[in-house]
C-alpha cells in the first residue's frame, strides 16, 4: 500500500487565480494519477504525471489550464490557472499498486475541495 | 463512450437495516471490476477487486456480486451502522491500458 498526502485539504479561491495542490507518497512510484470530482459527478482522470517526462494529458484537460510537475518519484504538484467557478471540485491524485493490469488497486491522497468564488 | 453508472446517486438508510445499490458497466470487453468507500475527508479505499461472472466477495457486513453478461454489480450492507456512512464508487477498466471509467458514486446516510 502507499500513504499519500496532500496539500491544501479545502481552499476557496476568488475567479482568475490559481491554486498549486501538493502530493506526496511515502514511496517512490513511477506514475502519478490527478483526478476531480466535480458536484454529482464521476471521478475523471485530469492527467498522468510521469518523473522526468512532460504529463500525459487526458481528452478536455490542457496544460496551460492544468500544468503539472515532477520533480522527483514521490511528489508531484498540480495547478489549477485562472480559475472560475466551474473549477469547483475535489481533486485527488493516486497512484496504483503492485497488482498490475486490470487487477491494480489505485491508493489516494484524502483530496483537495475548492471552491471558487 | 463508454459509461460506468450508479444508482442511486443517494439513499439514506436506517441504522440496522440492510441495504443494496447498482453499478453498471458495458458487458463487452470486461476485465475487472473495481469497489471503493470514500468517507468524507478520507481518502477512497479499495473494498473489492471482481473479474468472473458470478463472483461473490464478501468484507465483514459488506458483500459484492457480479454479473458481467449483463453488465452489473450489486453491493450489499447488512445491519447498516454510522460508521457506514461514505460515498461508494465503482469503476472498471474499459481498454488495455487498464485505466479506471469510474461510476458517479452512491452516497449512502444512515441514520442513527
Amino acid at each position: 500500500s502507499a500513504v499519500i498526502s496532500q496539500k491544501p485539504s479545502r481552499d476557496i479561491c476568488q475567479r482568475g487565480t490559481s491554486l498549486t495542490i501538493q502530493c506526496q507518497v511515502d514511496s517512490q512510484v513511477t506514475m502519478m494519477f490527478w483526478y476531480r470530482q466535480q458536484p454529482g459527478q464521476s471521478l475523471t482522470l485530469i492527467a498522468t504525471a510521469n518523473q522526468g517526462s512532460e504529463a500525459t494529458y487526458e481528452s478536455g484537460f490542457v496544460i496551460d489550464k492544468f500544468p503539472i510537475s515532477r520533480p522527483n518519484l514521490t511528489f508531484s504538484t498540480l495547478t489549477v490557472s485562472n480559475m472560475s467557478p466551474e473549477d469547483s471540485s475535489i481533486y485527488l491524485c493516486s497512484v496504483e499498486g503492485w497488482s498490475g493490469g486490470a487487477l491494480n488497486e489505485q491508493f489516494f491522497g484524502p483530496g483537495t475541495r475548492l471552491t471558487v468564488l | 463512450i463508454l459509461n460506468v453508472e450508479q444508482s442511486p446517486q443517494s439513499l439514506h438508510v436506517q441504522e440496522g437495516d440492510s441495504t443494496n445499490f447498482t453499478c453498471s458497466f458495458p458487458s463487452s470487453n470486461f476485465y475487472a471490476l473495481h469497489w471503493y468507500r470514500w468517507e468524507t475527508a478520507k481518502s477512497p479505499e479499495a473494498l473489492f477487486v471482481m473479474t468472473l461472472n458470478g463472483d461473490e466477495k464478501k468484507k465483514g457486513r459488506i458483500s459484492a456480486t457480479l454479473n458481467t453478461k449483463e453488465g452489473y454489480s450489486y453491493l450489499y450492507i447488512k445491519g447498516s451502522q454510522p460508521e457506514d456512512s461514505a460515498t461508494y464508487l465503482c469503476a472498471s477498466p474499459m481498454d488495455s491500458n487498464y485505466q479506471l471509467i469510474w461510476g458517479a458514486g452512491t452516497k449512502l446516510i444512515i441514520k442513527p
